[in-house]
């Protein structure tokens, strides 16, 4: 069965520290697809990213990044530079080819703390 | 930039009455589906909509929950009983394509009492 794990509960960091947010996913699937999304305080869930199964290659958005290495089944999220304004929840989510609805299977979320 | 709307933003009822969420998708967008969280855990899955019917269902969406997109552009979550364990923020989520990325709404926190 999918599954996403996402093994950090609560990460602190002080402003300007590199962070890395974990996620491993479990599927059976050849064509899947893996997301990001943040959820400030305020409650709404942001769209970070999506990467499909077959493209491998790292991505860089100004401060963040990501690593999608599917020999382990990760794809981790990096926050450079960290700011005040990143302190959110972040979930990693994962929809497959086979499921017909395409439906997120999310994992249970990283909340990042960044003091100032 | 077009964006998922829901209201109301928070809803409070009493145990056993029944609550209407209602959403407004992306106008172009054919997908939809209803996300549930409860407070400090993670999203989870209630269920998928396209063409007018369910294509899928997760085992929260029982018999109480109902869908429905009763014109070109609401799309309603139904809870006919409502019990404690349905306090909850409801998301709503489109997509125009079935593989691609799902926006949400800014979600509507459900409170019964």
């Amino acid at each position: 069965a999918q599954k996403v794990t996402q093994a950090q509960t609560e990460i602190s960091v002080v402003e300007k520290e590199d962070v890395t947010l974990d996620c491993v996913y479990e599927t059976r699937d050849t064509t899947y697809y893996l997301f990001w999304y943040k959820q400030p305080p305020s409650g709404e869930l942001v769209f970070l990213i999506r990467r499909n199964s077959f493209d491998e290659q790292n991505e860089i958005s100004g401060r963040y990044s990501w690593n999608f290495q599917k020999s382990t089944s990760s794809f981790n999220f990096t926050i450079t530079a960290s700011q005040v304004v990143d302190s959110a929840v972040y979930f990693c989510a994962l929809s497959e080819s086979e499921d017909s609805s395409y439906k997120l299977i999310f994992g249970s979320g990283t909340r990042l703390l960044v003091r100032p | 930039e077009p964006e998922v709307t829901q209201t109301p933003s928070h809803q409070v009822t009493q145990m056993g009455q029944e609550v209407i969420l209602r959403c407004v998708p992306i106008s172009n967008h054919l997908y939809f589906y209803w996300y549930r969280q409860i407070l400090g855990q993670k999203v989870e899955f209630l269920v998928s909509f396209y063409n007018n019917e369910i294509s899928e269902k997760s085992e929260i969406f029982d018999d109480q929950f109902s869908v429905e997109r009763p014109d070109g552009s609401n799309f309603t979550l139904k809870i006919r009983s409502t019990k404690l364990e349905d306090s909850a923020m409801y998301f709503c989520a489109s997509n125009q394509i079935l593989r691609d990325t799902q926006y949400f709404g800014p979600g509507t926190r459900l409170t019964v009492l």
